[in-house]
């Protein structure tokens, strides 16, 4: 079974803290992204990587930074967490063209208090 | 830019009543199209989808097509359950350079037994 797995369910984080959101996917593919799904404003897209070491902004990527050194390895940072900053965190990937579809995981609610 | 657009929610029905949830999109190019469901505490799963016009995606009794005469890709079941009850996305893939996915504000489906 197709999987993308993210760190941790939960996490709880003080202001000002550094985070690391991990994110890692078994179906060796090319495009990796990182989503904020927020009530009433949908998903929105932060940071997206094409390929290894590759990475593009992406809608709202304010406050955050990403990394990716394998393929199969994609992680957000929040170099100085902020309350703002709570939310519900999805990493997804998926295949190279139009038709290939996003697989999620299971999402990360983050609280920065 | 591209765009989706969905109806707001929450929409309540009674269980075996007939569902329509409203997608319509702003698109340059030959975007496919998607419908993602989420269930509470989970991420997203694809429902369907369409690479193409007049393409219908079809799974667990959902329906959309692919109209880009009207560009619409409204989701519909005939009988809906009350496991249905979740967020419905409806989402096109843009191809600027790479690939990502842009997504609407989600649709909440609750059915009442």
């Amino acid at each position: 079974d197709v999987k993308v797995t993210q760190s941790s369910r939960y996490l709880v984080k003080r202001t000002g803290e550094k985070v690391f959101l991990e994110c890692v996917q078994d179906m060796d593919h090319e495009n990796m992204f990182w989503y904020r799904q927020d009530p009433g404003l949908g998903l929105r897209l932060i940071y997206f990587s094409y390929d290894v070491k590759m990475k593009e902004k992406g809608d709202i990527p304010e406050g955050y930074s990403v990394s990716r050194e394998k393929k199969e390895r994609f992680s957000l940072i929040l170099e100085s967490a902020s309350t703002n900053q709570t939310s519900m965190y999805l990493c997804a990937s998926s295949g190279v063209g139009g038709a290939s579809e996003a697989f999620f995981g299971q999402g990360t609610r983050l609280t920065v208090v | 830019g591209n765009s989706v657009t969905q109806m707001e929610g929450p929409v309540t029905l009674s269980e075996e009543a007939f569902l329509t949830i409203n997608c319509t999109y702003t698109a340059t190019g030959y975007p496919s199209l998607f419908w993602y469901v989420q269930y509470p505490g989970e991420g997203l799963q694809l429902l369907l989808k369409a690479t193409k016009a007049d393409d219908k995606g079809s799974n667990k009794g959902f329906e959309a097509t692919y109209r880009k005469e009207t560009t619409s890709f409204h989701l519909e079941k005939g009988s809906v359950q009350v496991s249905d009850s979740a967020v419905y996305f409806c989402a096109l893939s843009d191809w600027s350079g790479t690939y990502k996915y842009i997504f609407g504000t989600g649709t909440r489906l609750k059915v009442l037994a």
